[in-house]
């Protein structure tokens, strides 16, 4: 079993859906927790970390649910240059490596 | 900018050959992380630094793989003997900034 999964998408939604992002995580000690974004042929970049008490951001709201290990990302009003690919990822301890789960892959369409 | 640079962007080398991989963050950092990452997945760690120091490596980071950071700034990976199964873009991290560089996309032909 994967340590970060993540619904495997492709997620095809027109401009100005909601559109919600699972992930889940095998390791109950992990202690912090982010969403990435990757946009085609680039490097990932930190979107939210995300917090037990849920953390909003503009359009952008993420939630944890440390009981059942559980991660979303909603996105509220699509937008087209939300089409990326958004990353779960999760850190075990102090400053150990990320842990990436495989990404969804979102395509907003007109 | 990311504060993180890379270099090359790409590389293309033929199975067999050696590559050399650099990364430079900007400002000083302790720690420097390597990740792999193969098309459809998300980036695979490799190995890090603290300052001059490798702390730690994982398993993807066979015999053919070494790493260095000399001066606890800059840091190299070095392949060698490539492999096709090598092809992949090789990310630098600086974790207290979570800032990746942009990355070498190397394939092996």
């Amino acid at each position: 079993r994967k340590e970060v999964e993540q619904d495997p998408g492709p997620f095809n939604v027109p401009e100005g859906a909601t559109v919600a992002f699972n992930c889940t995580y095998s390791n109950s000690a992990s202690q912090s927790f982010f969403w990435y974004r990757q946009d085609c042929r680039k490097e990932p970049k930190l979107l939210m970390s995300v917090y037990s008490s849920g953390n909003e951001d503009g359009r952008f709201t993420a939630q944890l649910n440390r009981a059942s290990q559980y991660i979303s990302l909603l996105i509220r009003d699509s937008k087209l240059s939300d089409s990326a690919t958004y990353l779960c990822v999760v850190r075990n301890s102090g400053n150990t490596p990320l842990v990436f789960g495989k990404g969804t892959r979102l395509s907003v369409i007109a | 900018d990311t504060g993180v640079s890379q270099d090359p962007r790409h590389k293309i080398t033929k199975r067999g050959q050696n590559v050399t991989f650099r990364c430079d963050p900007i400002s000083e950092h302790n720690r420097l992380y390597w990740y792999r990452q193969t098309l459809g997945q998300g980036p695979e760690f490799l190995t890090y630094f603290q300052n001059e120091a490798q702390l730690e490596k994982s398993r993807l980071l066979s015999d053919r793989f070494s790493a260095e950071r000399p001066k606890g700034s800059f840091s190299t990976l070095e392949i060698q003997r490539t492999e096709q199964g090598d092809s992949a873009m090789y990310l630098c991290a600086i974790q207290e900034t979570q800032y990746f560089g942009p990355g070498t996309r190397l394939l092996v032909l």
